[in-house]
């Protein structure tokens, strides 16, 4: 079985303050991990992943995550917050290479408001 | 590539009533997947198909929802006499088979409320 949780429903930070959204996962297999966004009245999109390849990924629109194994994380930062990054955010995890059906399973979601 | 295309966007329905909801994946891609997302919560996995085979159906999926692929293109979820419990956001995403372990592409999802 696999389940992420994600701290903290709701962050706030100041426009050119560093965002970070936390992510911590339990998965008894090598976990795939993703973080997608999500604005209101649209569906998901992709930040980006961690495939068990290296560690730290590089997504979209200046984000970027870090796997940890040691602290079972995978949290999400960026630098230098925008307004525009203000949306729900959104940590999901897979059985990665030993699931066929690739099915995500999705934490509870984090809504980040970035203020003037 | 037009991408994911869900409809409608909105669905309000009365108690009772049976609805269908319609998906257009990313055309040639042979994963088509159906999540349901609740208010407040983060989406959950309901079925997935392989080109027009149904290769899993979470429990969450009871007898009043079925889902099909007929041609392998494009999905449908039809729910029967509804329940307010079934207002939520029916999210489908599609994906290359071969590539569904790297994150797939979402639709922007087909709200249904449940008056």
């Amino acid at each position: 079985a696999q389940s992420v949780t994600q701290l903290g429903s709701h962050v706030s930070v100041s426009e050119g303050a560093l965002v970070l959204l936390r992510c911590n996962y339990s998965s008894s297999v090598p976990p795939y991990l993703f973080w997608y966004v999500q604005y209101p009245n649209q569906g998901l999109q992709l930040l980006l992943k961690y495939t068990s390849a290296a560690t730290l990924v590089k997504g979209i629109n200046g984000f970027e995550a870090e796997f940890k194994k040691s602290e079972t994380s995978f949290h999400l930062t960026k630098p230098s917050a925008h307004m525009s990054d203000a949306a729900e955010y959104f940590c999901a995890v897979s059985p990665g290479a030993a699931g066929t059906a690739s099915k995500l399973t999705f934490g509870t979601g984090t809504r980040l408001q970035v203020t003037l | 590539d037009t991408g994911v295309s869900q409809d409608p966007r909105h669905k309000i329905t009365k108690r009772g009533q049976n609805v269908t909801f319609r998906c257009d994946p990313i055309s040639e891609h042979n994963r088509l997947y159906w999540y349901r997302q609740t208010l407040g919560q983060g989406p959950e996995f309901l079925t997935y198909f392989q080109n027009e085979a149904q290769l899993e159906k979470s429990r969450l999926l009871s007898d009043r929802f079925s889902a099909e692929r007929p041609k392998g293109s494009f999905s449908t979820l039809e729910i029967q006499r509804t329940e307010q419990g079934d207002s939520a956001m029916y999210l489908c995403a599609s994906s290359f088979e071969s590539t569904a372990n790297y994150g797939y592409t979402f639709g922007s999802g087909t709200r249904l409320t449940v008056v």
